[in-house]
């Protein structure tokens, strides 16, 4: 399957702050790219599609204009929360999709973002 | 719209033993994909296994195995000869459109030696 890298692993920022989240697909060429979030104990949750090349394609609820997604080439995908507040505290959480019959979604190690 | 129903919130197993996490799911598609992830607490989260609507066969790989009741509208995960490295969260998600997933609540399977 895919290898796919996030970066960074962990991050602990203050309120009001903008942080960016790097997805890389690492031997594959990944058209497009899912950002997930995750609360803890709970599921996975799809923010956005991110689509190489054009505008990402956001799931209902999420605020486009809080996290910013941009998609610039074949191997990476950046996801920035802007002016982040506490309640965005999270797992952030990338895939790739491997095409073919299964079209199986391969994630990156994920990323845990914390709000002061 | 697409729905994937974790029953078990927690289950418990010897190692070496069997375990079967149940998965049912809801959707109105004649071809979709149903998969199961493994999250340990490191956050990452692992592929396991893949069964196709149209595959007659169920998916096996290695000690998983996914019993595919497409009538019953189940996809249960089956663990032979636990290993405690197995302890983890573990996610049932059906692909949609736009290979999109919806997944599961999850449900976390502790091995005990």
């Amino acid at each position: 399957g895919a290898v796919v890298s996030q970066h960074p692993s962990r991050v602990i920022c203050k309120s009001g702050t903008s942080v960016k989240i790097e997805c890389r697909s690492l031997d594959f060429q990944a058209t497009t790219m899912f950002w997930y979030r995750q609360f803890p104990k709970q599921s996975l949750m799809l923010m956005a599609t991110s689509n190489e090349g054009s505008k990402a394609t956001y799931e209902q609820g999420v605020e486009k204009d809080k996290f910013l997604i941009n998609h610039a080439s074949l191997t990476l995908s950046t996801l920035t929360v802007t002016s982040a507040h506490p309640e965005d505290s999270s797992f952030y959480i990338c895939s790739v999709h491997s095409g073919g019959a299964s079209d199986t979604q391969y994630f990156g190690p994920g990323t845990r973002l914390t709000v002061l | 719209a697409q729905k994937i129903t974790q029953t078990q919130p927690g289950m418990f197993v010897q190692e070496k033993e069997a375990v079967t996490l149940d998965c049912t799911y809801d959707t109105s598609d004649q071809s979709y994909g149903l998969f199961w992830y493994k999250q340990p607490s490191s956050g990452e989260m692992i592929f396991l296994i893949y069964q196709g609507s149209y595959d007659e066969q169920n998916a096996t790989e290695g000690r998983y195995s996914l019993n595919f009741q497409k009538a019953r509208k189940s996809a249960n995960l089956v663990i032979s000869a636990s290993q405690l490295g197995d302890s983890a969260m573990y996610f049932c998600a059906m692909r949609g459109g736009y290979s999109t997933l919806t997944f599961g609540k999850g449900t976390m399977l502790l091995v005990s030696p």
